[in-house]
């Protein structure tokens, strides 16, 4: 959607570390989510983070949110093929709705 | 573990037909929420209901309705169906009694209309 921003595409090669990034809107966000989309399948939950921390670490996830320039990356260490995927971020405000509100998706492509 | 189970798995209307989709949620949770995404795009959110009753409504058409029954499991109807339907349906279940917030999404049906 328009209040989480993500870039459209990222390609690493295999073993390397992938960065994706994303940018929300709304200052009142209270939990921020990374979910993973394989072809022709749901969204997964990886991970999220409670927007009173700044990094919050998963084997070989890495978040890191700056909440002060509303900034959250999700960093993968080691990828692999099977990290082949889109990766959507996603935001959810404290008024009281349990609706998060989902990026457009980074679809991140690793090779060989 | 059990998740969330969807069906069908993939469907193809016509124009103008109706078509009915089915989400049973995990065990024991008492909400399940409804998300369209069309190709290329995010999960725009459709609609909610916790233990039952509607509890937040998104950019559902008028043409859909859906309820949730006794058991949890939850039903999106569809009628006069467009072109621009055609798009994967997901639906997410939680447990907001338990205070498990986060969502759960199934594996989606593809809905497709010719």
């Amino acid at each position: 959607g328009e209040d989480v921003e993500q870039s459209l595409f990222l390609s690493v090669r295999e073993g390397d570390s992938s960065v994706i990034n994303c940018t929300y809107t709304d200052s009142s966000s209270t939990y921020l989510y990374w979910y993973k989309q394989e072809p022709g399948a749901g969204l997964q939950l990886l991970t999220y983070i409670f927007s009173n921390m700044d990094m919050k670490q998963d084997q070989r996830l890495t978040v890191l949110l700056n909440k002060k320039d509303k900034h959250l990356s999700l960093r993968i260490a080691d990828t692999q093929t099977g990290d082949s995927a889109i990766y959507f971020c996603a935001e959810r405000g404290a008024g009281g709705s349990y609706i998060p509100t989902f990026g457009r998706g980074t679809s991140l492509i690793v090779h060989p | 573990a059990a998740g969330v189970i969807q069906s069908p798995r993939h469907l193809i209307k016509e124009k103008r037909e109706t078509a009915t989709l089915k989400c049973y949620p995990i065990p024991r949770h008492d909400t399940v929420y409804w998300y369209q995404q069309g190709p290329g795009q995010d999960p725009q959110f459709l609609i909610s209901f916790y233990e039952k009753m509607q509890s937040d409504k998104g950019s559902i058409p008028d043409r859909f309705s859906a309820q949730q029954f006794s058991d949890y499991h939850s039903e999106l109807n569809m009628s006069s169906l467009e072109l621009g339907d055609s798009a994967l349906y997901f639906c997410a279940s939680s447990q907001l009694a338990g205070s498990d917030y986060e969502q759960y999404f199934g594996p989606g049906t593809r809905l497709t209309v010719t």
